[in-house]
Formats: structure tokens, sequence, C-alpha cells
């Protein structure tokens, strides 16, 4: 089946590290995704990690990824209040190339 | 390069009515992709074409709504005899190439409200 699930709501403080996480189903998954969405506009592409790798770096953002369990994360380091966002986590449909999204993680960053 | 468009970005309607909205991808993508987002959600597939072609459509894609494509760039999509719970936002993406080369880049949506 095709189901995404992530927490609703983090709040940290301008400057900590943030953890995002995310579930997904499909196990024939072969590319995941992060997006953000600032409001009002649209979605953002920030990564997104193959799933025969373990971990992807790209400056600020590190995405994890725990195939076994089907247990995907993206940690912002030095969290700005820019950063402030929702954030979504998507697997890459194996037909036809469609994206699942999950619900999205609204990210407070308080100064 | 400009992005993906999208026109309008809002529009209210009463119910009954039918609306149409326009995505225009960036050029040289052959795949676009329509989603649908409604509040505090995340997006839902509704159909993508290849090209000119429609490969996929959601079974959220009622007989009401009806996506074309027809020469390869830019999409419409209608909805016909519009109901209020077809309030939402009607994202559009466009993207080259498969598998891992493909990337999705979103358009700014278009909210629709019904009245």
């Amino acid at each position: 089946g095709e189901d995404v699930e992530q927490s609703l709501f983090l709040s940290v403080r301008e400057g900590d590290s943030s953890v995002i996480n995310c579930t997904y189903t499909d196990s024939s998954s072969t590319y995941l995704y992060w997006y953000k969405q600032e409001p009002g506009a649209g979605l953002q592409l920030l990564t997104y990690i193959f799933s025969n790798m373990d971990m992807k770096q790209d400056q600020r953002l590190t995405v994890l990824l725990n195939k076994k369990d089907k247990h995907l994360s993206l940690r912002i380091a030095d969290t700005q209040t820019g950063d402030s966002a929702i954030y979504f986590c998507a697997e890459r449909y194996n037909q036809g190339g469609k994206l699942i999204f999950g619900q999205g993680t609204e990210l407070s960053v308080k100064p | 390069d400009t992005g993906v468009s999208q026109n309008p970005r809002h529009k209210i309607t009463k119910r009954g009515q039918n609306v149409t909205f326009r995505c225009d991808p960036i050029s040289e993508h052959n795949r676009l992709y329509w989603y649908r987002q409604t509040l505090g959600q995340g997006p839902e597939f509704l159909t993508y074409f290849q090209n000119e072609a429609q490969l996929e459509k959601s079974r959220l894609l009622s007989d009401r709504f009806s996506a074309e494509r027809p020469k390869g760039s830019f999409s419409t999509l209608e909805i016909q005899r519009t109901e209020q719970g077809d309030s939402a936002m009607y994202l559009c993406a466009s993207s080259v190439g498969t598998g891992g080369q493909e990337t999705q880049y979103f358009g700014p949506g278009t909210r629709l409200l019904v009245l």
C-alpha cells in the first residue's frame, strides 16, 4: 500500500538542530524526497535520497534512511528562523513516478 | 528558465459552476503532474501526462474532472459542476527524465474556493 506518515509539529530554538521524521510503507520505493512549503507558496525540493543509500548530506541538511524500518529523517543543522515552514516527506511510486506525500511537519523556529 | 506557472492563482466560484485551471510547465519537460492539496494535508496525486498522453488517473479524479495536454506543452484541468468539497489548492508539477534523474518542480498552485 501507499502511506507516508509524519509527526505534525516540531518547535526548536534558533541555532539548534531540527530532526523531522517520516515513515513509509511501500518497500519498492526507489527514491524518497524532502520538500519545503512556505505559507502561500508552492513546494520547493530540498533533497532526495536513493533507496540504496543510508545517508546523504547537503550543506546544513542531512538525510538518513533506514530501509529495514522504512524510516526517513531530515536533520537541519543550525536551524534559522527562515527555516520555519512545513516539510513534506514523499516517496516516488515506482509505476509512473507519482509522488506520495506525508501530511507534513510544521517546523517552528523560535529566536 | 521561469519555472512552472499556474493561472489563475486564486479562483472563487459558486457551487455548480465549471472552472478551468492552466499549467505551463518548464519548457522541454515532458512529464506534467496534477496534485490536489487540502488544508493541513500533503498533496495528493490526481493525474499525469507524458507529452500529450494521459498515463494515469487517480481514483480521486471523479467524472467531473478532466485534464488535457493537447500539444504536450501546457495543460488544463477542468472541474465541472463544482462542489464545496472541491475547495483546495491545485498544484501542477513538471519533470524531465526518468528514475533517479526525474525531479518534479512544482508551480505556486491555484487556490479554489467553492461557495
